[in-house]
């Protein structure tokens, strides 16, 4: 199994692009989730979906960002215009539907965002 | 709704002493707790889980944590530090019947050894 699979892994944008994060959930997990870490603000949770469909984007910051999840197997997260506050490192897992409770999550390497 | 608070966003210990990481959590249901490790430039990684079984918990690289109701704690222990043990550490929790998958995390302490 080759895990929670994220692309790209380091990410340099300027202001005002935009940002394009990807990510692969492990085969058979049908729940997925997206993070943001920084220095100040710790581990926010962004969105989460089950079976594809969006549950939970109390986290997402602003309208700047969206996600989506269009198959089983990938899902993205976006920031139209970015700005340097986003930078940070933006994890995605993912975990059987029900049993993260039991299981927890399995966390990608993430990808750090740095906009200047 | 869940919350867990890490109490101390350092620690440094010596190496071979005792590790002691505090996670007091507050929910409303009967809570699962997972204690998260996260390395330098990776992503976190399951240290141990509490799902109802043993209130001792034992997990991967030595360390353990007890759950225990009365103080709402779950603090993770090791008794003899190793150099490999610096990294950042989570505590975590999630509503037992909950139908949804969330997990909340705390804000994480990080654990420095002493030579």
């Amino acid at each position: 199994d080759a895990g929670v699979i994220q692309s790209p892994r380091h990410e340099v944008t300027e202001m005002g692009q935009e940002v394009t994060l990807r990510c692969k959930p492990i085969s058979g997990h049908n729940s997925l989730f997206w993070y943001r870490q920084t220095m100040m603000r710790g581990l926010e949770l962004l969105i989460y979906f089950n079976n594809n469909v969006p549950i939970d984007d109390s986290g997402m910051p602003e309208d700047r960002f969206s996600a989506k999840m269009p198959n089983a197997s990938f899902s993205t997260l976006k920031i139209q215009p970015s700005e340097p506050r986003d930078s940070a490192v933006y994890f995605c897992a993912s975990s059987s539907l029900g049993e993260s409770r039991n299981y927890g999550y399995t966390f990608g390497s993430g990808t750090r965002l740095t906009v200047v | 709704a869940q919350s867990v608070t890490q109490l101390g966003s350092h620690v440094s210990v010596s190496e071979g002493a005792l590790v002691l990481l505090r996670c007091n959590y507050s929910s409303s249901v009967p809570p699962y707790l997972f204690w998260y490790v996260q390395y330098p430039n990776q992503g976190l990684q399951l240290l141990l889980k509490y799902t109802s079984a043993a209130t001792l918990v034992k997990g991967i690289n030595g360390f353990e944590a007890e759950f225990k109701k009365s103080e709402t704690s779950f603090h993770l222990t090791k008794p003899s530090a190793h150099m490999s043990d610096a990294a950042e550490y989570f505590c975590a929790v999630s509503g037992r019947y909950s139908s949804a998958s969330k997990i909340i995390f705390g804000s994480g302490t990080r654990l420095s050894i002493r030579p």
